[in-house]
């Protein structure tokens, strides 16, 4: 059974530092893993999305890589902003369209301004 | 970014009632999702849908849950006697057949 972790489970960090967040799964034989973004009482937002034959994607200010065969994908987000504070979710597919999610427990990412 | 909507956003039920939350997906997206996120756990997958019929579904989609398409547009899930551990955000997703799935905002369900 895919179990997927994060670590930290929080971060508090002050404005302008890069974020780290961390993800891990034990089976390798993903499909894909996306990031998502929640914040408190609301819905989530794809972020990024690595297919498993990718190693990173960017968007703006965010860069997700992924390692397939350690089981490990970490997103980074550059000089943080305090609009970035949310919770930070990881999910991965082990199959095409039509498959289940399969989540993490998120980051929760504070930013000092 | 593609918009699902989900109805109502706040269901307040009394334990054993029967609940319908709704979900209007992308019109066309073929795949169509319902999972759950009990306050401070992760989000959990509790079915998907394709075709007019279940595709998979986890332990949790007991018989007490139900999924239906009724009108081509609407998604719905229904839960027949809830209980308090049914209390939970509940999350409608569509994919159109690609890979990424677009969540709607969910709806707050509190069983009294």
């Amino acid at each position: 059974k895919q179990e997927v972790t994060q670590i930290p489970a929080a971060l508090s960090v002050p404005e302008g530092e890069n974020l780290v967040l961390n993800c891990s799964f034990t089976d390798s034989a993903i499909y894909n893993l996306q990031w998502f973004r929640q914040d408190p009482g609301k819905g989530l937002t794809s972020l990024l999305l690595i297919q498993s034959s990718q190693r990173e994607q960017t968007s703006g200010r965010l860069n997700a890589s992924l390692d397939k065969s350690s089981g490990r994908s970490t997103l980074y987000i550059a000089a943080s902003q305090p609009g970035d504070s949310a919770t930070y979710l990881c999910a991965v597919t082990i199959k095409a369209a039509g498959n289940k999610l399969t989540f993490g427990g998120g980051t929760r990412v504070l930013v000092k301004p | 970014e593609p918009e699902v909507t989900q109805t109502p956003s706040h269901q307040v039920t009394q334990m054993g009632q029967e609940v319908i939350l709704r979900c209007v997906p992308i019109s066309n997206h073929l795949y169509f999702y319902w999972y759950r996120q009990i306050l401070g756990q992760k989000v959990e997958f509790l079915v998907s849908f394709y075709n007019n019929e279940i595709s998979e579904k986890s332990e949790i989609f007991d018989d007490q849950f139900s999924v239906e398409r009724p009108d081509g547009s609407n998604f719905t899930l229904k839960i027949r006697s809830t209980k308090l551990e049914d209390s939970a955000m509940y999350f409608c997703a569509a994919d159109p057949g690609g890979d990424t799935q677009y969540f709607g905002p969910g709806t707050r369900l509190t069983v009294l």
